[in-house]
């Protein structure tokens, strides 16, 4: 499978847990982004990488999480002392980064998701 | 208000009708558009770019109008395939995507 892998699929932790989560992106593709899903929501824009570089994070991360992309390839996002509103669905996504005249190469790929429950 | 605002549906259609969904967004340097399609449970997979022009894939037609910073998706002679949450995108100036909350599309039978 070439496409975007994510694991877990699931997760359930208890409240103050920490909790890793691992992205794989397209092996040919140097942008790499993890979003933020509720229920009834479109998904949220947490922080993306450009090859290893960590460009941009939301408002949304507070500190207790981290992500990292260390090689430029696979990333990870660590939630410490989860607490029961962290509960949703992590999406990560990948894209080619080109000239913005080549949308097609822009477009993002996202993964099946890892899906938080904190009890 | 929202960055990107849809209507959240259900639209509850017969097989066959035409549907069409709308969305607004709000930041008007806005460059790529576009519509993903989740089903329940699932990731968004992309189901169309939006251009200016207008663009059509199949039964799928979607529209832009940057002067009123609207983008709508028709879908024709609708399947019981089609039932979905469809997401409106904008793309902002650093490819990050900013999603509506999605519309629910429910086709009967």
């Amino acid at each position: 499978d070439t496409g975007v892998s994510q694991d877990p699929r699931h997760k359930i932790t208890k409240r103050g847990q920490n909790v890793t989560f691992r992205c794989d992106p397209i092996s040919e593709h140097n942008r790499l982004y993890w979003y933020r899903q509720t229920l009834g929501q479109g998904p949220e824009f947490l922080t993306y990488f450009q090859n290893e570089a960590q460009l941009e994070k939301s408002r949304l991360l507070s500190d207790r999480f981290s992500a990292e992309r260390p090689k430029g390839s696979f990333s990870t996002l660590e939630i410490q002392r989860t607490e029961q509103g962290d509960s949703a669905m992590y999406l990560c996504a990948s894209s080619l980064a080109r000239d913005r005249g080549q949308i097609a190469k822009n477009i993002q790929y996202f993964g099946a998701g890892t899906r938080l429950s904190v009890l | 208000r929202k960055e990107v605002e849809q209507d959240p549906g259900p639209f509850n259609v017969p097989e066959g009708a035409t549907v069409a969904f709308n969305c607004t967004y709000s930041n008007s340097a806005s460059q790529s558009f576009f519509w993903y399609r989740q089903d329940c449970r699932k990731e968004p997979k992309l189901l169309m770019s939006v251009y200016s022009s207008g663009n059509e894939d199949g039964r799928f037609t979607a529209q832009l109008n940057r002067a009123s910073q609207y983008i709508s998706l028709l879908i024709r002679d609708s399947k019981l395939s089609d039932s979905a949450t469809y997401l409106c995108v904008v793309m902002d100036s650093s490819y990050k995507l900013i999603f509506g909350s999605g519309t629910r599309l429910l086709v009967r039978p």
